[in-house]
């Protein structure tokens, strides 16, 4: 069945580490978005690739770091610049990036549940 | 610029009863309106989105949403609630690049036995 599959489920950091999430999609999906989600806050986008090799920031980028060297996959790195990581890391995906390309349906993954210690 | 507004982040109905959750949006051009479900520890699924055309959308587990220009509302609705559909539903609006999605902050509905 084709989706999206974010590793690990949950994921415990001391204070000044680096962490690397994992999102893999097998849609073959153009672009791939990244999200935090607080309690009450809704989501809010940290950063997106249309194409590969290509990424934007989002509202949220600051203390985060990504890259995307295949379609399939946009790992994102939450880096100790980050001031209050923990929260749930959403990732999703859409056929296409192009703002004219119609109403582009996100699919999300399971999501990652990160907490500082 | 868009933006969602979700009025009422939490809303309880008894079984059986209407649910009913709001949405306003604002958009500086023609508007793609979505919403998601959201299970608890899970990612976001769809419900149902508007684009053109009809402005009564059906979507899946019996619900609809209507899309009232004149109001910039899409608000959510189902006849009859059941326990399952205890979640967390967010509205969105499509943003003016990139395809992004600007989502509200989500409104949790608890369903009552």
């Amino acid at each position: 069945d084709g989706g999206i599959t974010q590793s690990p489920k949950y994921l415990f950091r001391k204070e000044g580490q680096n962490v690397t999430l994992s999102c893999e999609q097998n849609l073959n999906h153009d672009a791939m978005y990244w999200y935090r989600q607080d309690p009450g806050q809704g989501l809010r986008l940290i950063y997106y690739s249309q194409i590969v090799n290509d990424f934007q920031k989002g509202d949220i980028a600051e203390g985060y770091s990504v890259s995307r060297e295949k379609k399939e996959s946009f790992p994102l790195t939450v880096t100790s610049a980050q001031k209050n990581p923990t929260a749930f890391y959403l990732c999703a995906s859409t056929m296409s990036g192009n703002s004219y390309s119609g109403a582009n349906v996100l699919t999300f993954g399971a999501g990652s549940r990160l907490t500082v210690l | 610029a868009q933006s969602v507004t979700q009025l009422g982040s939490h809303v309880s109905v008894s079984e059986g009863a209407l649910v009913l959750l709001r949405c306003n949006y604002s958009s500086s051009v023609p508007p793609y309106l979505f919403w998601y479900v959201q299970y608890p520890n899970q990612g976001l699924q769809l419900l149902l989105k508007y684009t053109t055309g009809a402005t009564l959308v059906k979507g899946i587990n019996g619900f609809e949403a209507e899309f009232k220009k004149s109001e910039t509302s899409f608000h959510l609705t189902k006849p009859s609630a059941h326990m399952s559909d205890a979640a967390e539903y967010f509205c969105a609006v499509k943003g003016n690049q990139g395809g992004k999605l600007i989502f509200g902050q989500g409104t949790e509905l608890s369903v009552k036995p």
